[in-house]
């Protein structure tokens, strides 16, 4: 059984750019939630896929997008790169819908110069 | 939209002691609520859950307890080592908000020999 992958681990990009970070999930959860962690910050959820449909969103504006596939990878999007989304882009996979307890992948590290 | 406090100031104890850590929230009472444990540079890693309708859940070292009328949750390390050091976040899913699960900002556990 293989746990949760990202990619890439780190990413450097300017203002105004597009980004797309890559998450495997965990083998059998059908569920895959996005964060993004600032320094010194808890998680901040930005949305959640089951069953490659949007199940939840959170406070995100909309250039920040996803996909979720067939085999349940899943993919996160963010257009117009602004300074403040450098941060730590956590992706976590879980069974049941997202209701019980979530397996988080190490994380993307995004700077945006 | 619920808030989750936890002390942003570090927890420095002695090896051998109980570390106990504290979460505070505001609004509707969650569904249920989760521990996790975060390493510098690396995802969180799940540590418990606790429904809505227990008061209190153990896991080896750790304990949790849940007390939804003082709309709080206590995590406690007992005989804590100095491996135990990390940030401890507590997050909340609420089954009316897409399954979205709120974190906390952490607490950062020192655990000194």
């Amino acid at each position: 059984e293989t746990g949760v992958t990202q990619s890439p681990t780190h990413l450097i990009k300017t203002r105004g750019q597009q980004v797309t970070l890559r998450c495997s999930s965990q083998s059998g959860h059908n569920t895959v939630s996005w964060y993004q962690q600032a320094l010194g910050q808890g998680p901040q959820f930005i949305f959640q896929y089951y069953r490659e449909e949007e199940n939840g969103r959170g406070n995100f504006p909309p250039r920040f997008s996803g996909l979720q596939f067939p085999n349940y990878s899943s993919e996160l999007n963010v257009n117009a790169l602004e300074l403040d989304d450098s941060a730590l882009y956590l992706c976590a996979s879980s069974g049941l819908g997202g209701r019980n307890e979530q397996f988080f992948g190490p994380g993307t590290r995004l700077t945006v110069l | 939209s619920q808030k989750i406090e936890q002390n942003s100031e570090a927890l420095n104890i002695q090896e051998g002691k109980t570390a106990t850590l504290t979460c505070n929230y505001t609004n509707y009472s969650p569904a249920y609520l989760q521990w996790y444990r975060q390493d510098p540079g690396r995802g969180p890693v799940f540590l418990l859950l606790i429904r809505e309708n227990e008061k209190e859940k153990r896991k080896e070292r750790l304990k949790v307890t849940f007390d939804t009328t003082l709309k709080q949750s206590l995590f406690h390390i007992t005989a804590s080592q100095p491996a135990d050091s990390a940030t401890y976040l507590c997050a909340l899913l609420q089954y009316n908000a897409g399954n979205m699960l709120t974190f906390g900002g952490g607490t950062r556990l020192m655990v000194k020999p």
